[in-house]
């Protein structure tokens, strides 16, 4: 069954520290993939997507993303993390053919002054 | 682009009653989706409209909820007889596309959450 994990149910960094969240998904072919960030009572931002090409993404909010086929993975990073980013943080996936979203469980990223 | 509305945003009923939610997708957008978010997790897939036609429902989807998109522009959720499993966040989500393949990124709103007594 296509699935994707999020292995990191919580994380705690501090402010000025770099962050890396993982995200790994399960299914034969390439998926669309994607991270999206939840504040509190809101609804979801996209953050960045893969669809093709460069594995490399760059996204909004200075994140940055690393798509590796081998490893079926796709982690979120950020250099040098700010208090407004604590959040929850999902990692999703489309696949071709379909039109849902297949969304981890979440990440909830807390960051210490 | 003024983003993906949903209304209400907070809805609080006794369990056996109906509850009816609206959303209001990006106006050039012409694929709708509806999602559900239970606490601790992330959202599932429900149902999704291409125009007004619905071409996917989740099996999560029960007879006792119905989506409708009428005119292709907003879409209405309806839960019957609420039972206190369904207290959750119902996200909405819009997106352009035509073809096969979810390639085009979803634009969600900011959900209605609700709450069974």
């Amino acid at each position: 069954a296509q699935s994707v994990t999020q292995p990191d149910i919580h994380i705690t960094v501090s402010e000025g520290a770099s962050l890396e969240l993982r995200c790994n998904y399960s299914y034969g072919a390439t998926p669309y993939l994607f991270w999206y960030v939840q504040s509190p009572g809101q609804g979801l931002q996209l953050l960045l997507k893969y669809f093709s090409g460069d594995t490399l993404v760059q996204g909004i909010k200075g994140f940055e993303a690393e798509f590796k086929r081998s490893q079926s993975s796709f982690n979120l990073r950020k250099p040098s993390v700010h208090w407004s980013d604590a959040a929850e943080y999902f990692c999703a996936v489309a696949f071709s053919g379909t039109y849902k979203y297949i969304f981890g469980t979440g990440t909830r990223l807390k960051v210490l002054a | 682009d003024t983003g993906v509305s949903q209304d209400p945003r907070h809805k609080i009923t006794k369990r056996g009653q109906n509850v009816t939610f609206r959303c209001d997708p990006i106006s050039e957008h012409n694929r709708l989706y509806w999602y559900r978010q239970t606490l601790g997790q992330g959202p599932e897939f429900l149902t999704y409209f291409q125009n007004e036609a619905q071409l996917e429902k989740s099996r999560l989807l029960s007879d006792r909820f119905s989506a409708e998109r009428p005119k292709g522009s907003f879409s209405t959720l309806e839960i019957q007889r609420t039972e206190q499993g369904d207290s959750a966040m119902y996200l909405c989500a819009s997106s352009r596309g035509s073809g096969t393949g979810g390639n085009q990124p979803q634009h969600f709103g900011d959900g209605t959450r609700l709450s069974i007594l």
